[in-house]
């Protein structure tokens, strides 16, 4: 079974500041890994999709790759921004339409002004 | 950008009584899904449907749950005799072709 998890926690730093988000899963065979971003009571906001055959993909300050044979990924935030505090949500697809995502229980971030 | 839309934002039902929570996927978008989320734990997949029936779905999926696409537009979830513990955010979503995610809003269910 799908395990998937997310280093750190929770993270509090100042604004300016580049960061990096970590997300790790037990099983390589996946279709694609997808970065979501939660605000509090709110829905779920796509930032990044990265295919299995990809190893990066770029969205203005952020930067997440893929690592599939070892099982990680990586969110990239640079310049950090107060309005970037938020929970990070990292989800991998195990094979395409109809597998349900398998997703880690997130980073809360607060980038402090 | 297009968008997944839920309705009601927020219900509040007595246990025991049937609720359907609705949304309207993007149009062109081939696959729908519902996910729900607990306060303070992950996002868990419910059930995922193609081409008018059920792909997959998860252990939580019991039979008290039913899924429906009435007509070219809307998909439902229907909870037929509600739970204190169904108490959640359910969250639909929809993915075309290349199997990116794209979540509505949600709908805050509170079973009392």
């Amino acid at each position: 079974k799908q395990e998937v998890t997310q280093i750190p926690a929770a993270l509090s730093v100042p604004e300016g500041e580049n960061l990096v988000l970590n997300c790790s899963f037990t099983d390589s065979a996946i279709y694609n890994l997808q970065w979501f971003r939660q605000d509090p009571g709110k829905g779920l906001t796509s930032l990044l999709l990265i295919q299995s055959s990809q190893r990066e993909q770029t969205s203005g300050r952020l930067n997440a790759s893929l690592d599939k044979s070892s099982g990680r990924s990586t969110l990239y935030i640079a310049a950090s921004q107060p309005g970037d505090s938020a929970t990070y949500l990292c989800a991998v697809n195990p094979g395409g339409g109809a597998d349900g995502l398998t997703f880690g229980k997130g980073t809360h971030l607060i980038i402090q002004p | 950008e297009p968008e997944v839309t839920q309705t009601p934002s927020h219900q509040v039902t007595q246990m025991g009584q049937e609720v359907i929570l609705r949304c309207v996927p993007i149009s062109n978008h081939l696959y729908f899904y519902w996910y729900r989320q607990i306060l303070g734990q992950k996002v868990e997949f419910l059930v995922s449907f193609y081409n008018n029936e059920i792909s997959e779905k998860s252990e939580i999926f019991d039979d008290q749950f039913s899924v429906e696409r009435p007509d070219g537009s809307n998909f439902t979830l229907k909870i037929r005799s509600t739970k204190l513990e169904d108490s959640a955010m359910y969250f639909c979503a929809s993915s075309g072709r290349n199997y990116g995610y794209t979540f509505g809003s949600g709908t805050r269910l509170t079973v009392v």
